[in-house]
């Protein structure tokens, strides 16, 4: 099973801030990877896929990068819409696996 | 436009079992793969199981293999998780979710709003 760990575990900015959410795989992925946000009482929201690729609908200020085992979500200007949690999710291998969450807040 | 809505959830003894079901709306649903994510209170996502296009194939997460099966009704666009030889740690809320690609990516671009399962004496 590949292990996915997300850091830091919450990130406190102010808006107009640039936010950087890691996710560091236990071994090699390629670009096998996803990054979701999850509001309280909301559907869990695909922001990128195949680790830079940006979905539909999803705001420009939200990117993706990274290959092998680390991988980065950048929010190029912090919103306080975007106040929610964040996870990375590899398809490379069977199970699927998450990340344990980054929580981004309002400073 | 693209909708999931669960149901089934509910308070269900350790043992017991249940069936949550999934409708789907706004797209095709027998081009895409479907699966079961799961949150438990205070915890992160976890995968719980993927069907392919067809239902002849399916995936599972450790922790529920054997115990939760993956089906799909083409004809009634529906999904069903079924849940079996449940313990309190399956209390969650249990997400359908629509594979990005037809031919299986394993990435979800859509997702319904969830339903819970309360497993408690």
């Amino acid at each position: 099973e590949i292990v996915l760990t997300q850091s830091p575990g919450t990130l406190s900015l102010s808006p107009g801030e640039r936010a950087t959410l890691s996710c560091r795989a236990s071994q090699r992925m390629i670009n096998s990877v996803a990054w979701y946000q999850l509001k309280p009482g909301q559907a869990p929201r695909l922001l990128i896929y195949d680790a830079s690729n940006r979905a539909a609908g999803i705001p420009a200020r939200f990117s993706g990068s990274g290959s092998g085992t680390d991988f980065t979500l950048t929010i190029s200007s912090l919103e306080t819409e975007d106040v929610a949690v964040y996870y990375c999710q590899q398809r490379f291998n069977w199970p699927l696996t998450f990340g344990g969450g980054t929580k981004v807040e309002i400073k | 436009e693209v909708q999931l809505v669960e149901s089934g959830g509910g308070v269900v003894r350790p043992g017991g079992s249940l069936r949550l079901a999934c409708t789907v709306s706004g797209f095709t649903f027998d081009d895409y793969p479907m699966h079961w994510f799961r949150q438990a209170p205070g915890k992160g996502l976890e995968w719980v199981a993927v069907i392919s296009r067809d239902g002849s194939s399916t995936k599972y997460g450790d922790s529920v293999k054997g115990r939760f099966t993956i089906s799909r009704d083409n004809t009634r666009k529906s999904l069903y998780l079924h849940l079996k030889s449940l313990a309190p740690e399956d209390t969650a809320f249990y997400y359908c979710a629509k594979d990005i690609l037809g031919s299986g990516w394993y990435f979800a671009d859509f997702w319904g709003q969830g339903t819970l399962v309360l497993v408690s004496s």
